[in-house]
């Protein structure tokens, strides 16, 4: 069963913040919040991950909400090449457990 | 570095033939792992390993095999091929010795069985 909800699909323009937001109301308190991204027929690519205190790096920023129940992936000048597939994931702290993909939202950036 | 390297990128296998996936990455991780992507869905695991000699079942294992020989290698076998085996393959391997999981993943192959 999918741990994790996400819209089906999103647009954002192109130079504007793209915020992608995930909702897992069932995480336990040792599960990260992953988000990977697809582009077209390529293999995923690692975007960022966290736990509980909000995240940023070169690729996006994570913000968790303090119950835990929900996140939000921020592109924060999205590009032409940022259209993909995001997925956002919950695993446990757990070395060997498998990440579990579900359907993801494809964002679409125009110009 | 190469990264994780998967061959052959196409193939066309005729119904109850097999074939062999190969995926070899360097970088020394100790976690691999097989997913499938049918048209338009999400990633589904079929097995993983987290070492030599350690496979592990994923979500949706029948009609597969895997072996891991060497930290390297993790290939995987199809015996019958069945149409519902059409699909893209994706591998990835991860270094998970901190317990949170990045994984690389290899540029797929791309199954059609016929």
């Amino acid at each position: 069963d999918a741990k994790t909800t996400q819209p089906t699909s999103m647009d954002c323009a192109e130079g504007r913040a793209a915020n992608l937001p995930c909702n897992h109301s069932t995480i336990s308190g040792n599960e990260y919040v992953y988000w990977y991204r697809q582009i077209h027929s390529q293999g995923p690519q690692y975007i960022i991950h966290g736990l509980k205190n909000n995240e940023t790096n070169e690729m996006a920023s994570l913000i968790i909400t303090e119950d835990r129940k929900s996140s939000t992936l921020i592109l924060p000048h999205a590009t032409l090449r940022d259209t993909a597939v995001y997925y956002c994931i919950v695993r446990p702290n757990q070395a060997g457990t498998a990440l579990i993909f579900g359907k993801g939202t494809t964002l679409s950036v125009s110009s | 570095n190469a990264g994780v390297t998967q061959t052959p990128k196409f193939r066309i296998l005729k119904i109850g033939q097999s074939m062999t996936l190969q995926c070899t990455q360097d970088m020394n991780h100790n976690y691999m792992y097989w997913y499938r992507q049918d048209p338009g869905m999400g990633l589904k695991l079929i097995y993983y390993s987290v070492g030599a000699g350690i496979t592990d079942k994923g979500e949706v294992p029948n009609g597969y095999n895997v072996s891991r020989s060497t930290t390297e290698d993790f290939p995987l076998r199809l015996e019958l091929a069945a149409p519902s085996q059409t699909s893209v393959y994706f591998c990835a391997s991860s270094d998970s010795g901190t317990g949170t999981e990045k994984l690389f993943f290899g540029s797929g192959t791309q199954l059609s069985v016929l």
